[in-house]
């Protein structure tokens, strides 16, 4: 069974400063891992994922995400947060064998304050 | 560039009504899936296909049937709908894994709002 954890509901943080949304993860083997980012009456849009190769994944808006396998972790990171990041984000896990089925965490509401 | 497309975006249905969800991709994806979305419990999946005339359970697949007829169609039915059933229902695509074209991503419709009273 796969499983992901998002230990925080909520994350504040004020515009200009530096954010991190913690994800960690469960899965039978090596893992595919994504972010997803929603916005209000949307649907889940693409940030980035970590397939293979470089821990340090780089994606959408100046989002990056480091994987970190000892920890079971794979945490999203901003240098310098906007208030247009505020919304809804999804770490999501799947084993490479899994054939597309994510599991996703149950999000993190990120409010970026002016 | 369509995407995936879901109708209706909203519906709202007495207990014991029926409904069909819709969901069309115009990328010649292999897979498609049914998602929930309920607050503070992430995405559950409902059922998925990986491919035309296949469809198979997902994690909360009771209360729900599908069908893929068509490579481009993913129905969702629900035979008799119940107040748990009040949800946001998200439907998503992705190429056949490990296949040219996967980047193990997928894509999402906008959902579809369904109350049951």
């Amino acid at each position: 069974a796969q499983s992901v954890a998002q230990p925080e509901d909520q994350v504040n943080v004020a515009e200009g400063n530096p954010l991190t949304v913690k994800c960690t993860y469960s899965v039978s083997g090596n893992p595919y891992l994504f972010w997803y980012v929603q916005y209000p009456n949307r649907g889940l849009q693409f940030l980035l994922k970590y397939i293979t190769g470089d821990n340090l994944v780089k994606g959408s808006y100046g989002f990056e995400a480091e994987f970190n396998k000892s920890q079971t972790s794979f945490h999203l990171k901003k240098p310098s947060a906007l208030v247009s990041d505020s919304a809804l984000y999804f770490c999501a896990v799947r084993a490479v064998t899994s054939y597309g089925k994510l599991t996703f965490g149950q999000g993190t509401i990120l409010t970026v304050h002016p | 560039n369509a995407g995936v497309t879901q109708t209706p975006k909203f519906r709202v249905l007495k207990t014991g009504q029926s409904m069909t969800l819709l969901c069309a991709q115009d990328m010649n994806h292999e897979y498609m899936y049914w998602y929930r979305q309920d607050p503070g419990m992430g995405l559950r999946l409902i059922h998925y296909s990986v491919g035309e005339g296949t469809t198979a359970k997902g994690e909360v697949p009771d209360g729900y049937n599908v069908s893929r007829l068509k490579k481009q169609n993913f129905l969702l039915g629900l035979e008799s709908a119940a107040p748990s059933q009040t949800s946001v229902y998200f439907c998503a695509s992705s190429p056949q894994p490990r296949l040219a074209g996967d980047t193990g991503e997928l894509f999402f419709g906008e959902g579809s709002r369904l109350t049951v009273l």
